[in-house]
């Protein structure tokens, strides 16, 4: 059971935008700034926003926000490049700890 | 441009230890968290701890603590990542991850992984 809730799958068309979320809480979400990491076939995890920075390299399509517990990344024209896992994180401070999401599985059709 | 390398593949009995090494280049390393993070096969990614080399604070997961210490070489700018009584459930690739924040909240660079295989 992970600390952070996340889609287990989301698709989306070529061109499409997409939202994939992440719910938390008060001691994680609530107070930390959140990371999105994506994971391409299993190697290694690639950070595309962590907080409201958008890390270079990364494209403009690609942005995050957040509301109370409630993150979310968007991506904007989505490309077949952007399949992928996407997991969010944060440091949660009632479990001292980093805590991630389940990972959501973001198909391109 | 950051980089953070780490060492290759182990394979390991079970009950025996491993340790793990992860280079920084490229920009502070003192100054910045260095998190470890693991993912077993099929799984999603689990916290393991972290160390903020200009302090030498560490902090770990319950589930590993009496189990894993992380240690820094500041003279090198390696980080390593030691776990001890090794079983097969530990078989995971291993990635080091520089913290962004006190705490490290989020995460801006990543190394490539260390695939650790425990098996008799």
């Amino acid at each position: 059971q992970s600390a952070l809730t996340q889609e287990a799958s989301v698709s989306g068309t070529v061109g499409q935008k997409v939202t994939l979320s992440c719910t938390g809480n008060s001691n994680n979400i609530g107070s930390y700034a959140v990371g999105w990491y994506q994971q391409i076939s299993h190697g290694a995890p690639k950070t595309v926003m962590f907080g409201n920075s958008l890390p270079s390299g990364i494209p403009d399509r690609f942005s995050g926000s957040k509301s109370g517990t409630t993150a979310s990344l968007n991506i904007s024209g989505l490309q077949p490049e952007d399949e992928a896992d996407y997991y969010c994180s944060t440091w949660d401070y009632s479990l001292s700890a980093q805590v991630f999401g389940g990972g959501t599985k973001l198909t391109v059709l | 441009q950051v980089q953070l390398v780490q060492s290759g593949a182990e394979v390991k009995k079970p009950g025996s230890s491993v340790k793990v090494s992860c280079k920084a280049s490229g920009g502070s390393f003192s100054s910045y968290t260095v998190t470890w993070v693991r993912q077993a096969p099929g799984q999603g990614l689990e916290w393991m701890g972290g160390i903020f080399p200009i302090f030498r604070t560490t902090n770990y997961a319950q589930k590993f603590q009496g189990r894993l210490t992380i240690t820094t070489d500041e003279s090198t700018s390696t980080v390593y990542m030691d776990l001890r009584s090794l079983r097969s459930e530990d078989t995971a690739v291993y990635y080091c991850a520089r913290g962004v924040g006190v705490p490290a909240a989020t995460f801006d660079y990543w190394g490539q992984g260390s695939l650790v295989t425990v098996s008799s």
